[in-house]
């Protein structure tokens, strides 16, 4: 198996550009989730899926970003308007279970200018 | 409010010595609580710990959970310069999971 994988792996884009991210998890993984890294924070849990459904977005910071994931293969994370505050390293990860083993893409590392 | 808490920050020791990385937790509903090693990419697994006092063994590094006093500890013994990383600890509690800030191991040969 490939593992779960994320693109672009690195994007820059200027203050008030849409960005959109992307993620294939790990096939047979029902579980999808969306965080955010940076120095400060740590690693932040942005929102999960269970079987394409959204189940928890609490962790989205604001209206800005949105996710969804219209099949079991495919996932996008969208920052609209971006800013940069917003920049970081996204990671995507997969699971079989809720509170199981979590299998991380290799991260989208993004610089808002 | 839930939280996870590693210690130390930072650890620099020689390659060949033994090193106690530290997480507690205070948490409701606890499930289960992971470790994960991140070194210039994404965090990978380690260990997943549920039951009190069960050691989870592999290679050098070993990891035990204490659920009455609420902490984990990962050992890694022998340490080899590759063992220089963040290493990440997650406790599982209801529908989310909570990353500690990390603890940044650096092994000088």
């Amino acid at each position: 198996d490939a593992g779960v994988i994320q693109s672009p792996r690195h994007e820059v884009t200027e203050m008030g550009q849409e960005v959109t991210l992307r993620c294939k998890p790990i096939s047979g993984h029902d579980y999808l989730f969306w965080y955010r890294q940076t120095m400060m924070r740590g690693l932040e849990l942005l929102i999960y899926f269970n079987n394409n459904v959204p189940i928890d977005d609490s962790g989205m910071p604001e209206d800005r970003f949105s996710a969804k994931m219209p099949n079991a293969s495919f996932s996008t994370l969208k920052i609209q308007p971006s800013e940069p505050r917003d920049s970081a390293v996204y990671f995507c990860a997969s699971s079989t279970d809720r509170v199981g083993t979590q299998y991380f893409g290799p991260g989208t590392r993004l610089l808002v200018l | 409010e839930d939280k996870v808490v590693q210690s130390p920050l930072s650890l620099v020791v020689h390659e060949g010595d033994t090193v106690t990385l530290n997480c507690s937790y205070e948490v409701t509903n606890f499930r289960s609580l992971l470790w994960y090693k991140q070194e210039k990419k994404a965090p990978t697994f380690l260990f997943m710990l549920t039951s009190s006092g069960i050691e989870k063994k592999s290679g050098r590094l070993s990891s035990i959970l204490d659920k009455k006093e609420l902490f984990s500890i990962l050992n890694i013994t022998a340490t080899q310069t590759g063992d220089s990383a963040i290493y990440l600890c997650a406790s599982y509690v209801d529908d989310k999971i909570i990353f500690g800030k990390g603890t940044r191991l650096h092994i000088l040969p």
